[in-house]
């Protein structure tokens, strides 16, 4: 059963750069078949797709955050990661990962990671 | 690209109806047979219950079901239980390799 397990700091200061990383297990992260994606969710506030990678190393971003989003993928740890730079509180959120999977095109998410708790402040 | 538009909340008495909306753009939701919708209980994470309009994962009972018209989805609970109170949040491809979440929909059973 494939599962996804975020990891990284709880705690940034703004300004610096926020780093997490998602682990995947029970699957294999270079499956042609899927994309992998991350997704946040501000406290008390609704989802915001961030962005998907290919295990290839194609990236899609969501336009809002294009400019401080990176994200990459490891083959060989089996894990994918987010890099959002210039951080602000607005940033403060749970961040989840998840795979982007679809019978003949990938366009639904499943499954997600538990999420993580990253908070911005000084 | 623009956060689909859902109702804030809904609500029904057990054995009820209740009908979620979900509001896009010919851009996403009216080009793209790709809406799904995710149920989320309070503290987890998001869960599948209607992927490609009207399909539903194994494992989700048949009283979710989905469909769409126009630039709109809609995301039906039939036969209300305790345990479908939770939030739902729709999603749409948005093409070019993008997505669009709803702003989310608070369901109370009553």
């Amino acid at each position: 059963q494939l599962q996804l397990q975020e990891s990284g700091p709880g705690l940034v200061k703004p300004s610096e750069t926020l780093s997490l990383t998602c682990t995947v297990s029970g699957g294999s992260i270079s499956s042609g078949d899927y994309y992998w994606g991350w997704i946040r969710q501000p406290p008390g506030k609704g989802l915001e797709w961030i962005g998907s990678i290919y295990y290839s190393g194609s990236t899609y971003y969501n336009p809002s955050l294009k400019s401080r989003v990176t994200i990459s993928v490891d083959t060989s740890k089996n894990q994918f990661s987010l890099k959002l730079n210039s951080v602000t509180a607005a940033d403060t959120a749970v961040y989840y990962c998840a795979r982007v999977y679809g019978d003949s095109f990938p366009n639904w998410f499943d499954p997600w990671g538990q999420g993580t708790l990253v908070t911005v402040s000084s | 690209q623009s956060a689909l538009t859902q109702p804030p909340s809904a609500s029904g008495s057990p054995g009820q109806s209740v009908t979620i909306s979900c509001t896009g753009t010919s851009s996403d939701v009216g080009r793209y047979n790709y809406v799904s919708w995710y149920q989320q209980h309070p503290g987890k994470a998001p869960k599948v219950t209607i992927y490609e309009v009207s399909k539903r994962p194994s494992g989700v009972p048949d009283r979710f079901s989905g469909s769409k018209s126009g630039n709109t989805a809609s995301l039906t609970v039939s036969g209300l239980q305790a345990e479908d109170e939770a939030d739902y949040y729709c999603s749409s491809y948005a093409g070019s390799n993008n997505y669009v979440f709803g702003t989310g929909t608070k369901v109370t059973v009553l």
